[in-house]
């Protein structure tokens, strides 16, 4: 299976801060590569496809960037509604697999 | 607007089986595969398995197989999780998922709710 680190699994910012995680595939992905938001009790929603677009109705602040074995998505100024679980998951092949999560609270 | 209700929380006993559908809206349900991702307590999400309807061909995370059954009702727009044979380490979120393919990646474009699954004697 295709193992996805993150960095960092947690970290503590301000609103208007840039922020920016990183994931790490195990071998080489291409650009296989999703991006997901997770808030507390509610499913995960798609952020960013193909680890560089960004998926309809989601602001531009999200950006992604990346191809083969390291993948990072930045936001450049954080928003309130932002503070959020972040998961990077693979779709190189099966299974499909998810970084363990980036937790990103407030300072 | 594509939506994905799934069933209400159960609790099952070690060794017991549970069923969790996943009733899709607002798309063409048999021209999407449906995935199935659970996330245990503090855990990363995972994938489990999933079926192309058109087909009923399903295909299972190797952790899985055996014990994992994914079927779908085309009449009713309708997916079906069963996981056997229950353990405490199933406990979990079990989460369904629409898969859409955007420039050629496949991605879990929409998620149902979540269905809370408690294995506890």
């Amino acid at each position: 299976d295709i193992q996805m680190t993150q960095s960092p699994s947690a970290l503590s910012a301000s609103v208007g801060d840039r922020v920016t995680i990183t994931c790490r595939a195990s071998q080489s992905i291409s650009t296989y590569l999703n991006w997901y938001q997770q808030k507390p009790g509610k499913a995960p929603k798609l952020l960013i496809y193909a680890a560089s677009n960004i998926q309809n109705g989601v602001p531009s602040r999200f950006s992604g960037s990346g191809s083969g074995t390291d993948f990072t998505v930045t936001i450049s100024s954080l928003q309130p509604e932002d503070f959020a679980t972040y998961y990077c998951q693979q779709s190189y092949g099966p299974p499909w697999t998810f970084g363990q999560g980036t937790k990103v609270e407030i300072k | 607007q594509v939506q994905l209700v799934q069933s209400g929380a159960e609790v099952k006993k070690p060794g017991s089986s549970v069923k969790v559908s996943c009733k899709a809206s607002g798309g063409t349900f048999s021209s999407y595969a449906m995935s199935w991702v659970r996330q245990a307590p503090g855990q990363r999400l995972e994938w489990m398995g999933g079926i192309i309807p058109i087909s009923t061909s399903a295909n299972y995370a190797q952790k899985f197989q055996g014990r994992l059954t994914i079927t779908t009702d085309e009449s009713t727009s309708t997916a079906y999780m069963e996981l056997n044979s229950l353990r405490s380490e199933d406990t979990a979120v079990y989460y369904c998922a629409r898969v859409g393919t955007m420039v050629g990646v496949e991605v879990l474009d929409h998620w149902g709710q979540g269905t809370l699954v408690t294995v506890s004697s």
